[in-house]
């Protein structure tokens, strides 16, 4: 069966780090693309960081600089390094398994940006408050 | 603030047909880049529902169908269910913020 499961979330004053973690189980983990959502409470989603097989990141411009995503394909896991927290950070963060797909129609696989989600974790809480 | 917009709820009785919005600019959805819908129940994770604008994994109903045309999207639900109350949220690329932008959510009840 096909797994993610965050851990690492808590309570951390502003100003202060926090590194996530997300065990990946089920599938061929380094030849996946991998992307960390969010969700502040009562609010929608939004997208934070991405990371593709090969290892190149991308971010949100709301955490650029202050967060770093990195993978480690001999233990299965993808991490969030998360500095310079602010109250604005609080959200329930996902891990989340990248697809792409056939399409007929160009005879070709869809390229990173055309990448969905197929498989989320359930989640960790950060809370960032002093 | 997300740059997809949807209605903040629609509503139908139990068998009737809603169709949940998500209207996005030249830079998203109108620049070509796929649609995928996420449907999302009380205090759980988000789970796939469309990729691709209009494709299906497996396990997903065929009562639920995607759409998209120009700068929008739309979902659709025909044979409205009690266990299709959730957030519903569109997904997309933008190419001036280069990166993934998200819907701003859609509740659906079921009266």
């Amino acid at each position: 069966e096909v797994q993610l499961l965050e851990s690492g979330g808590g309570l951390v004053q502003p100003g202060g780090s926090l590194r996530l973690s997300c065990a990946a189980s089920g599938f061929t983990f380094s030849s996946n693309a991998m992307r960390w959502v969010r969700q502040a409470p009562g609010k929608g989603l939004e997208w934070v960081s991405a990371i593709n097989s090969g290892g190149r990141t991308y971010y949100a411009d709301s955490v650029k600089g202050r967060f770093t995503i990195s993978r480690d394909n001999s233990k299965n896991t993808l991490y969030l390094q998360m500095n310079s927290l602010r109250a604005e950070d609080t959200a329930a963060y996902y891990c989340a398994r990248e697809r792409t797909y056939y399409d007929i129609l160009t005879g070709s696989y869809k390229d990173y940006s055309n990448y969905y989600i197929d498989v989320w974790g359930k989640g960790t809480t950060v809370t960032v408050s002093s | 603030q997300s740059v997809l917009t949807q209605p903040p709820s629609v509503s139908g009785a139990p068998g009737q047909r809603v169709t949940i919005s998500c209207t996005g600019s030249s830079s998203n959805i109108g620049a070509g880049y796929d649609v995928h819908w996420y449907q999302q129940l009380p205090g759980t994770a988000p789970k796939l529902l469309i990729y691709g604008n209009t494709n299906r994994p497996s396990g997903v109903p065929d009562r639920l169908s995607g759409s998209k045309s120009g700068t929008s999207a739309s979902l659709a639900i025909t044979g409205l269910q009690a266990e299709d109350e959730a957030d519903y949220y569109c997904q997309s690329y933008d190419s001036s913020l280069s990166g993934y932008v998200f819907g701003t959510g859609t509740k659906v009840t079921v009266l």
